[in-house]
């Protein structure tokens, strides 16, 4: 079956430094790959969507890697700050787009 | 211009009554999907509405839960006979998706927790 794996561990990193989480996909090929971000008792909200044919994508801060190969994405924060506390929730759609399936996140925390 | 409306935002019912919860999509948005999401868990997709048709109802986990839509606006999830493992935040997206799917992002609610005593 179609399965997303995101590190289920909370990442804890340093003001400043880049934070750096996985998200790892089986039994699927996606047509795009978006990336959310979640805070407690709020519904995800979106940051960035990669396609199949591209290779990585950046907006301000952000960056995201698609590798179709190892079907992984990585997504990137840079010079994080403590705002940037969230879960951060991967998700993957076909062609159609219907049916878009998301990881369970990952917890990041960033200390000041 | 106003987001994704759900209501109520918290709902709390004894084990074996009906409840319905709503949503307001974003106007204009064409497509609309019903997600559960468990404590410390990731998103469970229920169904997918493209105007008020559902082609999509995989996810619904068993004949207690059903879902309307009235044409490209508000629609209803309802559970039937609640059982305790209901209990979990109902999130409700939009999405100005066409039919050829184009990627667009999901715009979602703050959900509606639903607890079942």
């Amino acid at each position: 079956s179609q399965k997303i794996e995101q590190n289920s561990e909370a990442l804890n990193i340093q003001e400043g430094k880049t934070a750096t989480l996985t998200c790892n996909y089986t039994n699927y090929s996606p047509a795009y790959l978006q990336w959310y971000r979640q805070d407690p008792g709020r519904g995800p909200v979106f940051l960035l969507l990669i396609r199949e044919n591209e290779k990585e994508k950046r907006k301000e801060r952000l960056k995201v890697t698609f590798d179709t190969t190892l079907k992984q994405s990585l997504f990137h924060i840079t010079a994080s700050q403590p705002a940037d506390s969230a879960t951060y929730l991967c998700a993957l759609a076909n062609t159609g787009g219907f049916k878009t399936i998301f990881g369970a996140g990952t917890r990041l925390f960033v200390k000041a | 211009g106003a987001g994704v409306s759900q209501s109520p935002s918290n709902k709390v019912t004894e084990k074996g009554k009906d409840v319905e919860l709503r949503c307001d999509p974003i106007s204009g948005h064409t497509a609309l999907y019903w997600y559960r999401q468990r404590l410390g868990q990731g998103l469970e997709f229920l169904i997918y509405f493209q105007g008020n048709s559902a082609p999509d109802k995989s996810g619904l986990p068993s004949d207690r839960f059903s879902a309307e839509r009235t044409g490209e606006s508000v629609s209803t999830l309802t559970i039937q006979r609640t059982q305790q493992e209901d209990s979990a935040v109902y999130l409700c997206a939009s999405s100005p998706r066409s039919v050829t799917g184009q990627g667009s992002p999901l715009h979602f609610g703050n959900g509606t927790r639903l607890t079942v005593t």
